[in-house]
Formats: structure tokens, C-alpha cells, sequence
């Protein structure tokens, strides 16, 4: 089954302590992404990866790290969460042209920083 | 800036009425754009894209969506609503690399 799957999918944290959240998807796409989202903000996108070790920021990308060393995979790094890091994650992939081609969603990683 | 507004925070409507979730886009040029579904709990899931063919695309669960350059609009429609239609909806637009998401639409179909 084609899936993006992510870990955790709740985590509750102190402020300082670092944490990574797994992005992993099966259908050998080149782009993928990650987003955060807010109760009236939508989804605003962190960082992208058009291809193995090529990544770029997004909209909201301070505070958050990210790599690319396998095509599946994508982490989420967050070295020193604070509490205003609180929100919904998505991770998403895709094919490229991104113009083209519609994005598959993780489940959603929800993260509490205390 | 390449980006999507969408007019109504929520809308409420009667199992099958008509459902109409509204989104602007702006672009200075043609776009591709995308209606994304997110029930409870979930991800968003794909209902339709506009990729400069056909105008009128056509989604899953009866979904449609008209592209209109004139208007600067890419509107959801349905022409009856179900139970199961309640979720979050979310327009969306790439632009290069990125994308940009509106603020979403919360629909709430009353019994």
C-alpha cells in the first residue's frame, strides 16, 4: 500500500530537550516535506527536499533541521523545542514537477512542548 | 507572491444541500491548484487538482471545482451534501518548489 508514514504520532516534551519525529514513504518520490499546522494558519511549510541531500527552508523553517540522506526518508529535527513549537506535523511526498503532481500526507505527528 | 485565500473560516449546511467552499487565488500566472480533504484525525487527502487542462475538474465524492481566470477563483462545489462530507477542507497552490496552503474551511453538514 502506497503510505507515508511518520512516528510518533503524539509526543508530549519539555523545552530544550531535542526530539526527532520519522517521515518515511514507499512510492519513490523525489520531493517531500514537511508542514506545521495552527488553528487558523492552514498549513505552512517548514522544509522541502526536491531530491536525496538537497533541501531547502520553507515559510516557517526557524528552530527546525531537517536531512536527507535516503530517498525514503525525511526527519524532522527539532534540537531545542520551545513551547510556541506546539502544533500539528505533517510530512508529505510527492512526484516532481511538484506543478503537476498532488501530495500523499502522513498521519499527522501532534507535538506538546511544556 | 503566489498564494490562496479562502473566504469562509466555516460553513454549515443541511444533509443534501448544495455545498459551496469558496478559494482565491493570486497568481500573475497560470497556476496549478489543488482541494484537499482532512477528516478528524487524519491527513489530508487529495480531492481534486487543476493543472491547466480542463477547466472543470471533477473529484471524488461527487466534488467539483471550476477554474475561473476572470475571477481569480477555484471554488469547491457538491451537489449534495452527505454526513460523511464534514471535515476540513484546504486549498492549495505551488509555486517553484513551495506550496501554500489557505487558512481552511470547516464544514459542518446538519442532519
Amino acid at each position: 500500500e502506497a503510505q507515508v508514514t511518520q512516528n510518533p504520532r503524539y509526543l508530549i516534551t519539555v523545552t530544550g530537550k531535542k526530539l526527532t519525529v520519522t517521515c518515511s514513504q514507499n512510492m519513490n518520490h523525489e520531493y517531500m516535506s514537511w508542514y506545521r499546522q495552527d488553528p487558523g494558519l492552514g498549513l505552512r511549510q517548514i522544509y522541502y527536499s526536491m531530491n536525496v541531500e538537497v533541501t531547502d527552508k520553507g515559510d516557517v523553517p526557524e528552530g527546525y533541521k531537517v536531512s536527507r540522506k535516503e530517498k525514503r526518508n525525511f526527519p524532522l529535527i527539532l534540537e531545542s523545542p520551545s513551547p510556541n513549537q506546539t502544533s500539528l506535523y505533517f510530512c508529505a511526498s510527492s512526484y516532481v514537477p511538484v506543478l503537476a503532481y498532488e501530495q500523499y500526507f502522513g498521519p499527522g505527528t501532534r507535538l506538546t512542548v511544556t | 507572491a503566489q498564494s490562496v485565500t479562502q473566504l469562509d473560516s466555516h460553513v454549515s449546511v443541511s444533509e443534501g444541500t448544495p455545498v459551496l467552499l469558496r478559494c482565491n487565488y493570486s497568481s500573475s500566472y497560470s497556476p496549478s491548484l489543488f482541494w484537499y480533504v482532512q477528516h478528524p484525525n487524519k491527513g489530508l487527502q487529495l480531492l481534486l487538482k487543476y493543472t491547466s487542462a480542463a477547466t472543470l475538474v471533477k473529484g471524488i465524492n461527487g466534488f467539483e471545482a471550476e477554474f475561473k481566470k476572470s475571477e481569480t477563483s477555484f471554488h469547491l462545489t457538491k451537489p449534495s451534501a452527505h454526513m460523511s462530507d464534514a471535515a476540513e477542507y484546504f486549498c492549495d497552490t505551488p509555486r517553484r518548489y513551495q506550496f501554500y496552503f489557505g487558512t481552511g474551511t470547516s464544514l459542518t453538514v446538519i442532519p
